[in-house]
Parts: structure tokens; sequence; C-alpha cells
């Protein structure tokens, strides 16, 4: 079966800009959660998104939005992007709860640099 | 808080040694912990949960509720278990995990 998809891999932005982030989930996996990953701080979740409703949200700021659409493909959204920002996101889907037998499937990723 | 620690940044071992990595959690719920796993140029995948209370690859985990552990272990290291290793709890409703900062293990021959 497909894996999680991101697009587009590699992402290099301009401060004060904004940037959509694309995540397509194994299919029939209706949970789609995303994660910051950065060297100082490690994997730090954003949100998760459920039958097209969010779900759990972490602690970053509003810049940081994020949707999922009826076919259970997601976005996230980052708007006057901060060179802080600059990260991999990571999104992960999984059937309906992470503790299952899969648990979480990941993607590859998008690398987001911010100049 | 909810937190999840791993202590070690890098762990060494040689082939055929045991393997130890350690994680502790603070979580003042009942914990439901995983570890994840992701080697060089691959993404980032379940190895275990504590719930199933498998071996996969020859690791085991137990949870230790008293000290609020979930050491995962490997009784003989091989090269291919070199990888990058996180602990995982989840802390809300959902699927919301919190993880560890991660343990790069290094086999050596």
């Amino acid at each position: 079966k497909a894996g999680v998809t991101q697009t587009p891999r590699y992402l290099i932005k301009t401060r004060g800009q904004q940037v959509t982030l694309s995540c397509s989930p194994i299919s029939g996996h209706r949970s789609v959660s995303w994660y910051q990953q950065t060297p100082g701080q490690g994997l730090q979740f954003l949100f998760e998104y459920f039958s097209e409703t969010q779900r759990n949200k972490g602690n970053f700021p509003g810049r940081f939005s994020g949707r999922q659409f009826s076919n259970s493909r997601s976005e996230m959204n980052v708007s006057t992007l901060e060179l802080g920002d600059s990260a991999l996101y990571l999104c992960a889907s999984s059937l309906v709860s992470v503790d299952g037998e899969e648990g979480y499937t990941f993607g590859s990723g998008t690398r987001l640099t911010v100049v | 808080a909810q937190r999840v620690t791993q202590p070690e940044k890098l762990l060494s071992v040689f082939k055929g040694a045991p393997v130890e990595l350690k994680c502790n959690y603070s979580y003042s719920g009942s914990p439901e912990l995983f570890w994840y796993v992701q080697y060089s140029r691959q993404r980032l995948q379940l190895l275990l949960r504590h719930i199933s209370r498998e071996s996969i690859k020859g690791f085991t985990a137990d949870l230790n509720k008293g000290e609020t552990s979930f050491h995962l272990k490997k009784p003989f290291a091989q090269e291919e278990d070199s990888a990058m290793y996180y602990c995982a709890l989840i802390t809300g409703g959902g699927n919301k995990l919190t993880f560890g900062t991660g343990t790069q293990l290094k086999v050596e021959l």
C-alpha cells in the first residue's frame, strides 16, 4: 500500500512569507498528526485532525494552523514565517488510534528553510 | 508536566553486547508508551508498544510504573540495530504523542 506522502520535500521561504504543506495519509487512515522536528527541540506535536476536526493541539502560536479534507488529506499552514520555523515537518497518519497495532505511519517530511 | 526523558544522546556498544536504552516519563494518568526507531535514510517507524508486551527484532521494553521507566533492551546488539531510537508517550486524548529527544545507538564491530 502507498505510504504517507508529503509535498513538497524541500522548501525555502523568506521571513514574513507564508507556507502551506500537504500530507496525504495512507488510504483508510482517518487521523493525521503533524510534528515539527528540530535538532534542539526534537519532535514536537503541532496538531491532530480526525474526520476533518482538530482533535488535539500542541503549544505553538496561532501562526501555525491546519485543516483536513473529507478525503483525509491534510494541510498545515504557517503564516508570517520566522527564522525559528526552519525545521523538518513530519506528518503521521493512523487508522483510528495511535495505540493500535501499526501505530503512527510517518511521512518523509518537508524540510522548510526560512531565510 | 508530561514529559519523556531519554538521558543519553548517544550510546555506543560493541556487536554482541547487551543494549539498554533508557526512557523515563512523567505523567499523571495511566501511561501508554512506545518506542519508535529511525534507521539511516528511512522514515520514523513504530518498534514496539508496551501494551502488546511483544519482542520485536529481539528488543523488549517493560513498563515500570514505580520507577516511571520504559527502558528498551536487547541481549545481543547487532550491526543493523544502529539507528535513532525515540521513546514516546500518549499525553492527551486522541493521538497526541510526546516524544523524548532520542538516543542514537551505534553498534560497533
